[in-house]
Formats: structure tokens, C-alpha cells, sequence
């Protein structure tokens, strides 16, 4: 059965400081990957998605970036954190055919203090 | 631009109560538009519709797509509290992105 790892859970950061937010999946070959960003109590906000390994298309203009490079690892990351950085983030994973749901890992919560 | 809208934004009702939320959209060339629980962490998958005025099913849940009137609405019935948590609704434009275009999401409050 396939599954999604994401980590750490819980990160709190500096500002100004590096980040690097890992997801991995399993029992799948060549998913489409990607991140989302929720704001408390609200929706996700697409931010990055993958349909291939170096193949990387952002949805919104920001402060980070995103790699991919294995078939089933997605890294989310920055050189410098923003306060407005802050947030919950959430990597997902979706048959490239894309007929069925999307899968989510458990997400990250991210502090920039 | 693609984009979907949810109403309410928020809900409080007591347990046994029947609600309907709300889900919009604008996009291109639709493919599917998709139902998501989220209670602590990740989503949990909920519906995928595909079809105009078929109704899909899952115990007190259930939800229909219009596509000419583009909406899609998400029934509980007989609500308990373990179905507080934020709905969310998502939808995909065709091509091979896969990619999920979601709304703002309902959060909703059963009290006992």
C-alpha cells in the first residue's frame, strides 16, 4: 500500500534562518507531488507541484523554493525565513493519471519567530 | 484563474441537526471537483465528482455536482460531534498536473 512520510511535524524557526521540509512517498512509482500551505482554520493554498523528478512549477510567487530530486521525494526550502513564513504545510501525493484523491502526510507546522 | 469559493465560511449546530455546505467553482475545463475532512491534520478524503446530478453516498454523508450551475453541495445529516472539523472542497482544471484548486473551507461546530 502506498504512503506519504512527512517531517518534522513541529518546527519553530528564526527568522532569517534556513528551512528544509521533507516528503517522501512509498508503493508508487512517478506520482505528481505537491506542497500546500494552510492558514489557520482555512483552506490550502497550492504552492509548488511536481509531475517529474527536477520538474518543478510554482503557483504562487514567495519566499520559497522546491526540489525534487528523486521520483518520490519533494523538499520544500528556504535560505531565508520571512515571518509571514509561518504556517502549516502539507505535502501531497496523486496518481499522475490524476482519477483518483489526493493523499496528504501529516503536515508540518511551522513557527518563524 | 481558477477558483473556488465555500460557503459558510463557518457553522455551529447541535448534534442531530441536518447542514449543507457549500462549495462554487470557476475553472477551466473541469474535470472533478473533490470533498476533504479536515479534523486535526491531514485531509481525509471525503467524495470525487465527476458526473452532473449523481449523487454519491457515504452513511450520513453525501454530495452532488451541477455543473451547469457550477456548484457542488456536501449533506450531513443527523450531525455528531465527531463530524466538527473544517470541510473542504477542491476541484481540477484537465491536463496532467493533477493539481487541486481548494476553497477556503467550512469549518463546522456540532455541539452536543
Amino acid at each position: 500500500s502506498q504512503t506519504i512520510h512527512q517531517w518534522p511535524a513541529t518546527l519553530v524557526q528564526p527568522v532569517g534562518s534556513p528551512l528544509s521540509l521533507e516528503c517522501t512517498v512509498e508503493g508508487t512509482s512517478n506520482p505528481n507531488l505537491y506542497w500546500y500551505r494552510q492558514a489557520a482554520g482555512r483552506g490550502l493554498q497550492l504552492l509548488f507541484y511536481s509531475v517529474g523528478i527536477g520538474q518543478i512549477s510554482s503557483e504562487v510567487p514567495q519566499n520559497l523554493s522546491a526540489s525534487r530530486p528523486q521520483d518520490r521525494q519533494f523538499i520544500l526550502s528556504s535560505k531565508k525565513l520571512l515571518l509571514s513564513d509561518s504556517g502549516f504545510y502539507l505535502c501531497a501525493w496523486r496518481v499522475w493519471t490524476g482519477d483518483t484523491e489526493a493523499f496528504f502526510g501529516q503536515g508540518t507546522r511551522l513557527t518563524v519567530v | 484563474e481558477d477558483k473556488v469559493v465555500q460557503s459558510p465560511l463557518s457553522l455551529v449546530v447541535h448534534e442531530g441537526d441536518t447542514v449543507t455546505l457549500n462549495c462554487s467553482y470557476e475553472v477551466t475545463n473541469f474535470r472533478s471537483l473533490l470533498w476533504y475532512k479536515q479534523e486535526k491534520k491531514a485531509p481525509t478524503f471525503l467524495f470525487m465528482l465527476t458526473s452532473s446530478g449523481i449523487e454519491k453516498k457515504s452513511g450520513r454523508l453525501s454530495s452532488i455536482l451541477d455543473k451547469k450551475e457550477l456548484f457542488s453541495i456536501l449533506n450531513i445529516t443527523a450531525t455528531q460531534t465527531g463530524d466538527s472539523a473544517i470541510y473542504l472542497c477542491a476541484v481540477e482544471s484537465s491536463g496532467n498536473t493533477g493539481k487541486l484548486i481548494f476553497g477556503q473551507g467550512t469549518t463546522l461546530q456540532v455541539k452536543p
